[in-house]
């Protein structure tokens, strides 16, 4: 069964820098999503991104944010210059039509 | 705007007894409506959704869940739990596809022997 793939599965960073998380969606699907859980908080929305360009983006997804699909497989979330309160687990999520799937997550710790 | 509550953070049930999680959502339509689970450490995987139609729908894993229109709920129901039930269950809403989910806070549920 095909899945969204995610790497790295954990990134420890310092503070101020920056970090690339890289997702690989289902090949067929349109629509692309970043997620972010906080621990012990609920899943919340960063941005969607449809037909090469950001559909809906969340007040979390501030400049300080990006996303891309630099080519027809991987679909990227950078992060500038990361801040201690980025850490979370971040998921990316595909959907051809109306569900969406979730990829295993990153764990990103800002130290 | 669109919220989900989950008016139970953790749930405890014996093996083999019947489980009812709630969820209940604020939208002035009706929404597309999901129930997903992550066990520790995993991603967040799909368990049943309702569109339209019949308001029982039927998921993996056993688990049910039932809109009631009047109520705005989509509680999630498993007739007998398993120990391998235990984790974390959130009820999420879209307005449509493509657009983004709106979870709840979620409710562990945890399963005694």
């Amino acid at each position: 069964e095909p899945e969204v793939t995610q790497t790295p599965s954990h990134q420890v960073t310092q503070m101020g820098q920056e970090v690339i998380l890289r997702c690989v969606p289902i090949s067929n699907h349109l629509y692309f999503y970043w997620y972010r859980q906080i621990l012990g908080q609920k899943v919340e929305f960063l941005v969607s991104f449809y037909n090469n360009e950001i559909s809906e983006k969340s007040e979390i997804f501030d400049d300080q944010f990006s996303v891309e699909r630099p080519d027809g497989s991987n679909f990227t979330l950078k992060i500038r210059s990361t801040k201690l309160e980025d850490s979370a687990m971040y998921f990316c999520a595909s959907s051809e039509w109306d569900e969406q799937y979730f990829g295993p997550g990153t764990r990103l710790t800002v130290t | 705007a669109q919220s989900v509550t989950q008016p139970d953070i953790h749930i405890t049930v014996s093996e083999g007894a019947s489980l009812e999680l709630r969820c209940n959502y604020s939208y002035g339509a009706t929404p597309y409506l999901f129930w997903y689970v992550q066990s520790p450490g995993q991603g967040l995987q799909l368990l049943l959704k309702y569109f339209s139609g019949d308001t029982l729908v039927q998921g993996i894993k056993g688990f049910e869940a039932e809109f009631k229109r009047s109520q705005s709920s989509f509680n999630l129901r498993k007739p007998s739990v398993h120990w391998s039930d235990a984790a974390e269950y959130f009820c999420a809403v879209a307005p449509m596809y493509g657009n983004k989910l709106v979870f709840g806070a979620g409710t562990i549920l945890r399963v005694k022997s």
